[in-house]
């Protein structure tokens, strides 16, 4: 899992409840990333930053919000306005510097409503 | 968008085996990546190919692109019971390199 942490590894969310998912990396990388993983399936993007203070949506943003405030965190808010937010979130770093980058992944938060 | 379609969709196969798997695209790509999730972890990266390359080993991997197919495969050989994860390809798109498109994966699984 590298230099990426995620937290908390599990996580419950009542209805109409807004939860935050921590991201922080050490790797000293410009880019970072958060997917959606459902059962069985593969990754989708929800958001990525590829620099501070500068973020895009990705695939699937509705009802999500991000920051980038620092280098190394990028903490996901998953708001009310998700209404299937059950699933596994993936936050991934890369360094940001060219066009045959790896992602880096962190070991997961795995989301759970109430 | 799910660009990359794994199959199959699981595998199983007695130890010392190979295993193949194959991935299939749909645009043009600047990349394809390909990663290792064991169950309920995060992803580990095990090789890139680039547009213009057509094949690359990195141990017991060996991956093979045939763009005018849009088309990858990931072989293991000798492959042990460790190998048991599931294995995606990832694309990533001419103009937009640093956004991965993954499929949905192959579960291999490797009996002892």
């Amino acid at each position: 899992d590298g230099g990426i942490t995620q937290s908390p590894k599990y996580l419950f969310r009542k209805e109409g409840q807004n939860v935050t998912l921590s991201c922080e990396q050490n790797l000293n990388h410009d880019a970072m990333y958060w997917y959606r993983q459902d059962p069985g399936q593969g990754l989708r993007l929800i958001y990525y930053s590829q620099i501070v203070n500068d973020f895009q949506k990705g695939d699937i943003a509705e009802g999500y919000s991000v920051s980038r405030e620092k280098k190394e965190s990028f903490p996901l808010t998953v708001t009310s306005a998700q209404k299937n937010p059950t699933a596994f979130y993936l936050c991934a770093s890369s360094a940001g510097t060219g066009y045959q980058e790896t992602q880096y992944f962190g070991p997961g938060t795995r989301l759970l409503v109430l | 968008s799910q660009q990359g379609e794994e199959d199959p969709q699981a595998l199983s196969i007695q130890e010392g085996e190979n295993a193949t798997m194959n991935c299939s695209y749909k645009t043009s790509i600047n990349n394809l990546q390909w990663y290792r999730q064991n169950s309920g972890r995060g992803l580990v990266h095990l090789i890139l190919i680039r547009s213009n390359e057509r094949e690359k080993h990195s141990g017991r991997l060996r991956v093979t692109l045939d763009t005018s197919k849009k088309s990858s495969s990931l072989l293991i050989t000798a492959s042990r019971a460790a190998d048991t994860a599931s294995y995606f390809c990832a694309t990533a798109r001419t103009g937009s390199a640093r956004q991965l498109t993954f499929g949905s994966g192959t579960q291999l699984t490797v009996l002892p």
